[in-house]
């Protein structure tokens, strides 16, 4: 079966420094991987979205980056840290191209102070 | 632009009873939605889908029901347990890459 994993679970950084989630797929192979974010007690935000390796699709314009630097893995970057990057930061997968189903991680809590 | 929203944010409702959560789209042109669970703290869980050319999907306890002709999404939870409490989103599928849009959620609390 597959899993999705993400690291770290919490984590907490000042204003203006680096960042890095990451996220890994396990038991498929070529997935699409999905970044999102959710502000408390919001919906959903898509961020980056990617259908293969070195293939990244970005949604909306911002200070975060994503990378795939393998089939399987998906990463999310920041040089510097804004207090409006706090959130809820989700990754999913899903098999197909077409209407498919997402499945999600457990997410990642980041808190910039 | 096109957007997935919900009429209701908050439902309470009594263990046993059933409970309706409505969603309205705008996209006509989606064909595939998705309804999810989130518990707090946690990722969005899948409970069901629907492709666009069904009205009607019964999974366990629950069923969604589509329709079309008002761009209307609603999940049906029967028999509605204190294991339900969470918020619930429904999100349509809007083309390549198999992107979804997501409502804003409706939290659902089960009085016992």
């Amino acid at each position: 079966s597959q899993t999705i994993h993400q690291w770290p679970a919490t984590l907490v950084q000042p204003v203006g420094s680096p960042l890095s989630l990451e996220c890994t797929v396990e038991g498929t192979s070529n997935p699409n991987l999905y970044w999102y974010r959710q502000a408390a007690g919001r919906g959903l935000q898509l961020l980056f979205y990617s259908v293969g390796i070195g293939q990244i699709s970005s949604e909306v314009p911002q200070n975060l980056s994503a990378s795939r630097p393998q089939d399987r893995q998906f990463i999310l970057s920041s040089k510097k840290l804004l207090l409006s990057d706090s959130g809820f930061y989700l990754c999913a997968w899903s098999p197909g191209l077409f209407t498919d189903t997402q499945y999600f991680g457990p997410g990642t809590r980041l808190t910039v102070l | 632009g096109e957007s997935v929203g919900l009429h209701l944010p908050t439902l309470s409702v009594q263990e046993g009873d059933n409970s309706i959560i409505n969603c309205a789209y705008s996209n006509s042109a989606s064909d595939y939605f998705i309804w999810y669970k989130q518990e707090s703290g946690k990722g969005p869980q899948f409970i069901i889908d629907i492709r666009s050319n069904m009205d009607k999907r019964q999974g366990q306890r629950v069923t969604v029901l589509l329709n079309k002709t008002v761009k209307h999404l609603s999940l049906q939870i029967a028999a509605t347990q204190p294991g339900d409490s969470a918020v619930y989103f429904c999100a349509e599928n809007i083309g390549y890459g198999n992107k979804l849009v997501f409502g804003a959620g409706t939290i659902l609390r089960v009085k016992s």
